[in-house]
C-alpha cells in the first residue's frame, strides 16, 4: 500500500507570513507530484504540479520536491485569509495510479 | 472549455437503497477515477475506468461498481447503501499518460439515513 503522509494540522500563521506545509510518501517509483487546495465543502482544485527535484514557482506558491528524502512541500508567501483551506498533497505512479494524503488545514489569521 | 461535471450535487437516500451518480470529464479527457471522501478525511479512491473498462481498484467492497460510456462519460453505482456510505463522492478525470494531474468535478454529497 503506497502511502502519503501529511500532518493534519491545523497550522496557524498569521496574515502576511510563510505557510509551509509538508508531505512524505513512501514509494520511491513515484512520478509526479501535486498540491491541491479544498475549501469547506468544494471539491479539490489543482494549485500546483512538480516532477523533478528541485523548486517550482507559481505567483506565491512554490513547490519543493526532494526524490531522495521522499519529500514535497509547498510554501505559501504573503499568506491571505482567502488562503485558509485544507491542503491535499497527491504522489502520481504509471497509468493514472494517484495516492492521496489527509489533507493539512491552514489557517491564515487576519 | 467545460471542467468535470457531476451529477447530482446531492443526494439522500436510506439504508438498503442503490445509487447512481454520474460524471462527464473535462474536454480531452479520456480517464475517470472516482474517489469517496469522508468528513475530515483525504479522498480514497475507488476504482478508474479508460477505454470503458475497470482498469484499477481501490479497498472498496463489490457493493461499488461502475460503467464508462464511449463518450467517456462515467457512473457510480452503489447497492445495499450503509450508514458508512455517507460521503462526498468526487470525480476525477484525466489522461491516459500517467503523469498529469486529475482534474475534480464539484462532486455528489451523498446522504445515508
Amino acid at each position: 500500500q503506497k502511502e502519503v503522509e501529511q500532518n493534519s494540522g491545523p497550522l496557524s500563521v498569521p496574515e502576511g507570513a510563510i505557510a509551509s506545509l509538508n508531505c512524505t510518501y513512501s514509494d520511491r517509483g513515484s512520478q509526479s507530484f501535486f498540491w491541491y487546495r479544498q475549501y469547506s465543502g468544494k471539491s479539490p482544485e489543482l494549485i500546483m504540479s512538480i516532477y523533478s527535484n528541485g523548486d517550482k514557482e507559481d505567483g506565491r506558491f512554490t513547490a519543493q520536491l526532494n526524490k531522495a528524502s521522499q519529500y514535497v512541500s509547498l510554501l505559501i508567501r504573503d499568506s491571505q485569509p482567502s488562503d485558509s483551506a485544507t491542503y491535499l498533497c497527491a504522489v502520481g505512479y504509471n497509468f493514472n495510479k494517484f495516492y492521496f494524503g489527509s489533507g493539512t488545514k491552514l489557517n491564515v489569521k487576519p | 472549455d467545460a471542467g468535470v461535471t457531476q451529477s447530482p450535487t446531492h443526494l439522500i437516500k436510506t439504508r438498503g437503497q442503490q445509487v447512481t451518480l454520474r460524471c462527464s470529464p473535462k474536454s480531452g479527457h479520456d480517464t475517470v477515477s472516482w474517489y469517496q471522501q469522508a468528513l475530515g478525511q483525504g479522498p480514497q479512491f475507488i476504482f478508474q475506468y479508460y477505454e470503458e473498462e475497470e482498469r484499477q481498484r481501490g479497498n472498496f467492497p463489490d457493493r461499488f461498481s461502475g460503467h464508462q460510456f464511449p463518450n467517456y462519460s462515467s457512473e457510480l453505482n452503489v447497492n445495499a447503501l450503509l450508514l458508512g456510505d455517507s460521503a462526498l463522492y468526487l470525480c476525477a478525470s484525466s489522461m491516459k499518460t500517467g503523469v498529469e494531474p486529475q482534474h475534480f468535478g464539484d462532486g455528489t454529497r451523498l446522504s445515508i439515513l
